[in-house]
């Protein structure tokens, strides 16, 4: 069965970045797309981007392009989600979704990450 | 950008009610649609794919329908565990938007 288990909750200062992880367990990490989706509170769920099972060419939602980085570290299973320059308004619960491609549907999910932004 | 549309935002509901929800795209997604159930504090759960492939263990009582830019989510009877926020979301092509939201409350 695939597991996701993602970094615990955060409290950040507009500016400052968070950086949260998501770790697969128990199936073939390297065969997996990673997206990263948020929830910002009283809102919808949102895409962020998607990085391949290689960790190359990451595609990122035009609204975070500037600000989101996904990397992937293959030898521990884990993916990673920075999101720079944060302000109020990226006060969400992020979750990492696994995907067997592209077009697939996120039918793997973790169980979300709180990150708090506040002076 | 593909926007996702869902109709209605909210609805109210008895428990053994026929309620159907609908999701339009702006443009066609072929058969690109999925639908997800969200309770409260939990992570998504995938219900639907490519419009009416019933995941693995949800209830049959859930089906999807529809193509190109217009699809439906029906629940036969609804059961007091189904009350929860559901979304649509199109994987046509990034990025891969969802629909706001249909609330699903007890009348």
């Amino acid at each position: 069965q695939v597991q996701l288990v993602q970094s615990g909750a955060e409290v950040k200062k507009p500016g400052a970045s968070v950086k949260v992880s998501c770790k697969a367990s128990e199936y073939t990490f390297t065969n997996y797309y990673t997206h990263w989706v948020r929830k910002v509170p009283g809102q919808g769920l949102e895409w962020m981007g998607i990085i391949n099972p290689s960790g190359s060419s990451p595609t990122y939602a035009q609204r975070f392009q500037d600000r989101v980085t996904m990397t992937r570290d293959t030898s521990t299973s884990t993916v990673y989600m920075e999101l720079s320059s944060l302000r109020s308004e990226d006060t969400a619960v992020y979750y990492c979704a696994n995907t067997r491609g592209t077009a697939a549907p996120f039918d793997y999910w973790g169980q979300g990450t709180l990150v708090t932004v506040s002076s | 950008d593909i926007q996702m549309t869902q109709s209605p935002s909210s609805l109210s509901a008895s428990v053994g009610d026929r309620v159907t929800i609908t999701c339009r795209a702006s443009q066609s997604i072929s058969s690109y649609l999925n639908w997800y159930q969200q309770k409260p504090g939990k992570a998504p759960k995938l219900l639907i794919y490519v419009v009416s492939s019933l995941q693995s263990g949800v209830p049959s009582r859930f089906s999807g329908s529809g193509s190109g830019t217009d699809f439906t989510l029906t629940i036969s009877s609804l059961q007091p565990e189904d009350f929860a926020t559901y979304y649509c979301q199109q994987s046509y092509s990034a990025p891969y938007t969802f629909g706001q939201g249909t609330k699903l409350e007890i009348k």
